[in-house]
Parts: structure tokens; C-alpha cells; sequence
């Protein structure tokens, strides 16, 4: 009963690193999104998919980097960290024509 | 593009009373979703309840309520008989017909004994 998985939990990086924050899920939903909260703010959207080799931007999409090659994973990669990327990271994933999205547990980043 | 608009401040709420959390939107889409979540301190968000824009009915969760009013684009939370589990941000949210889910910045609730 997995759900969404979102791995690390915690990250540290320096500014100019590159990393991939993971996401997977078992549910074979069509929808993956990532999205990023910073203090004050609610979510914001960086990309989603709507289902496997296709992805579009959201809100906030400079500095990141995504592809959907399967059903289950959804990567988030940051090609070169800067500061104002600290954030906590969610993932979500919504079943086509369903009501409930269902949330990773996070990713807190700090790129010092 | 979408807007959410939670403007609350914090909110101390005696436990067993009522609170009711607002939320307005805009959009022109015909056809959208809203929903409400819950965020308590541990970080991960809970989804608690769901409208659809055409449901004529008040959606109803447990303690949790929609109160809907789609001609003034509001969508207000009501939490029944508070608890201290309540104590949390809740986030008010939208999934327009793109079906990019868009997020209210929020609503501070502390339930005191």
C-alpha cells in the first residue's frame, strides 16, 4: 500500500550541484504533478503529466527539468541548485477522471 | 489563469465550537473541482474533502463541510466540533478543466483546549 513515494526525505546541496528528486507510484495513475511550497505560499506548480512521454509546465518551471517515461515514475531534476530552489518538494498523482489526488510525503531541499 | 484566495488570518478556534475557513476562486472555466486539505505539522497534506461544480449538493465528509456558493465563487470549510487533532494549515484548492491544480495560500487554525 505504497501510494505516492518521494525519495530522499531531506537533501543538502551546494549552489551549481545537479539532482534528481524521485517520484514513483503504484496506483497506474494517468497524472503526476510536482510542486514546490515555501513558507507563507501554498503549492505552487512546477510541471505535471498527464500520462507517459508528455509533459507541460506549471507555474514555476525555471531551474527544473522532468520526463515521464513510464506510468509510475516521475523525476524532478534541478540541472544547477540555486538558493531560491529551497523548498519542500510534493509529488501527486490523480487517477484520470477521479476526484483525489494523493500527495507524497515531501522533500525538503536546502541548497546552501 | 486560476486564483485561489484564502485571506484568514491565524485562527484559535475553542475546541468543540465551529470554525469556518474562506475560500473565494476565479476562473472562466465551466467545469472545475474544488477541493480543501489539511497540512498539520508533520508536513504531509490530507485530503479532506471535494466539490464538483456542477454537484448541487453540499459536499459532506465526517466533520467537514462545503459550504459551495457558485454565483459568488466561494467555497468555505466548515470544521465541525473542533478537535486538537484540527489544529493545522488547510488549503483550499482548485483542478480547473487544464487540470492543473491550483492552491490558496492557506489558513492557520490552532484549536485550544
Amino acid at each position: 500500500n505504497a501510494g505516492v513515494t518521494q525519495t530522499p526525505k531531506f537533501q543538502v546541496l551546494k549552489t551549481g550541484q545537479s539532482m534528481t528528486l524521485q517520484c514513483a507510484q503504484d496506483m497506474n495513475h494517468e497524472y503526476m504533478s510536482w510542486y514546490r511550497q515555501d513558507p507563507g505560499m501554498g503549492l505552487r506548480l512546477i510541471h505535471y503529466s498527464v500520462g507517459a512521454g508528455i509533459t507541460d509546465q506549471g507555474e514555476v518551471p525555471n531551474g527544473y527539468n522532468v520526463s515521464r517515461s513510464t506510468t509510475e515514475d516521475f523525476p524532478l531534476r534541478l540541472l544547477s541548485a540555486a538558493p531560491s530552489q529551497t523548498s519542500v518538494y510534493f509529488c501527486a498523482s490523480r487517477q484520470q477522471g477521479a476526484t483525489e489526488v494523493f500527495f507524497g510525503q515531501g522533500t525538503r531541499l536546502t541548497v546552501v | 489563469a486560476q486564483k485561489i484566495t484564502q485571506t484568514q488570518p491565524g485562527m484559535f478556534v475553542q475546541e468543540k465550537e465551529a470554525v469556518t475557513l474562506d475560500c473565494t476562486y476565479d476562473t472562466s472555466d465551466q467545469s472545475y473541482g474544488l477541493f480543501w486539505y489539511k497540512q498539520p505539522s508533520s508536513g504531509e497534506m490530507i485530503f479532506l474533502i471535494y466539490q464538483g461544480s456542477y454537484d448541487e449538493q453540499n459536499a459532506t465528509e465526517g466533520r467537514y463541510s462545503l459550504n459551495f456558493q457558485k454565483a459568488r465563487k466561494s467555497a468555505n470549510l466548515v470544521i465541525s466540533a473542533s478537535q486538537l487533532g484540527d489544529s493545522a494549515m488547510y488549503f483550499c484548492a482548485m483542478n480547473p478543466e487544464s487540470n492543473r491544480l491550483a492552491f490558496g495560500k492557506g489558513n492557520q487554525v490552532v484549536v485550544i483546549p
